[in-house]
Parts: structure tokens; sequence; C-alpha cells
């Protein structure tokens, strides 16, 4: 079985750029996660989407940060406009459903430097 | 809120050696309590977990056991290996909602040959 699939996985950008990231998520999984992981930090959930719904999107900062899972199966994750403190492994992750029980896959990341 | 705390790092072993990675955690209801490692390179793996109370999670030789009297969920192994290297991130799952992770800032092993 094909796991969680990132693009691009290195991205170097200047600060005022604008950065996109891709997610494909293991086949038939309903809830897909973007997670952002600071240097020396554990990951912390941006947004969670259940099929092309957004369940939870309490933590992106959403006057520069935007998400979209359209069709309910790929997502992309935008930054515009990208700053410093926003360089960071961006994770994305899918489950079977939401709950308790069901393991989260996660995809290798794609890794954000902003100068 | 709800919140982990590991022990803080970095842990330099010697192949063989006896493994302990603290963790305590904050949580209202009764979460579910995950150990994920991620290798050099690599995306997290989950190694373990466990769901309710004196529940214990077991994988490579690893072991956990859910403390709900001391909140805790400590990660030990009894002989680790160079390959065990890696960097252990403790979470937890809460009840109801988005029913997010929520993780420790992680704690990084280096196991010595």
């Amino acid at each position: 079985e094909a796991g969680v699939a990132q693009s691009p996985r290195y991205k170097i950008i200047e600060k005022r750029q604008s950065v996109a990231f891709w997610c494909n998520p293991i086949s038939g999984h309903a809830t897909l996660y973007w997670y952002q992981q600071i240097l020396g930090q554990g990951p912390k959930l941006l947004i969670q989407f259940q099929n092309n719904g957004v369940v939870d999107d309490s933590q992106l900062p959403k006057d520069r940060f935007s998400a979209e899972r359209l069709k309910g199966v790929d997502s992309t994750l935008k930054i515009q406009p990208a700053k410093l403190e926003d360089s960071a492994v961006y994770l994305c992750a899918s489950s079977l459903m939401t709950g308790r029980t069901y393991e989260q896959y996660f995809g290798p990341g794609t890794r954000l430097t902003v100068t | 809120g709800n919140s982990v705390t590991q022990m803080e790092g970095p842990v330099t072993l010697s192949e063989e050696a006896f493994l302990t990675i603290n963790c305590t955690y904050t949580a209202t209801g009764y979460p579910s309590l995950f150990w994920y490692v991620q290798y050099p390179g690599e995306g997290l793996q989950l190694l373990l977990k466990a769901t309710k109370a004196d529940d214990k999670g077991s994988n490579k030789g690893f072991e956990a056991t859910y403390r709900k009297e001391t909140t805790s969920f400590h990660l030990e192994k009894g002989s680790v290996q160079v390959s065990d290297s890696a960097v252990y991130f403790c979470a937890l799952k809460t009840q109801g909602g988005s029913e997010k992770l929520v993780f420790g800032k992680g704690t990084k092993l280096t196991v010595n040959p």
C-alpha cells in the first residue's frame, strides 16, 4: 500500500513570497491533516479535513495560510506572504476516519526555509 | 488545555544500555496515548499506543504503560541498538471534537556502538 505522498520535499523562498505544498493521502483515507513542525518542537496541527470539509482549523494563521481539499482526496497548503518564522517542516498525515482508534500515517514532509 | 511534557534531550547511550524517556500529560477526559518515532530523513511512524488506563503498548522491544494516577506514559527499552537512534515523540489524542494529536517536543536519542 502506497504511503502519504508530499511534494516538494524541500523549498527555499524569500520572505513575502508565496509557496504551496501538495499532499496525496493514502487511498480511501477520509481524514487529512496538515502539521507544522518547527525545529526542536513537536508537530502542531494546522488544519484537519474530513473528506472535503474542515473539522479543525483553530491553529491555522488564516491571514496568510490557506488550505483546500478538493474532491476529498489531494490537498494543498499555501502560504502567502511567507514570513521568516514560517521556516519549518510541513507534515501531511491521513487516517481512515476521525476517531481515537484510527492511526494517523505521516508523509515525509516538506522542509521550508524562508530567507 | 491539553499538553504533553517530555524529558529534555538529547540522550546518548551505549549499545545494549537501558532506555527510559519520560512523558507526562495534561488532558481533560481520558485521552489515548502514543509514542511516535522519526528516523533521520524520514516521516513520523507510530511506535506504540495505549487507549486506556493500565494498558501497555509494545513494539520492537519498546514498552510504555498508561498510568492514569501519575498521568504518565514513559517509554522504555531494555537493550538499545544503534538502529534505535532517532527522535521520539510522545503524543495524546483527546476524545470528542477533532480528536487531534497533541505532541511533546521530542527527545533525540543517539546510540553509540
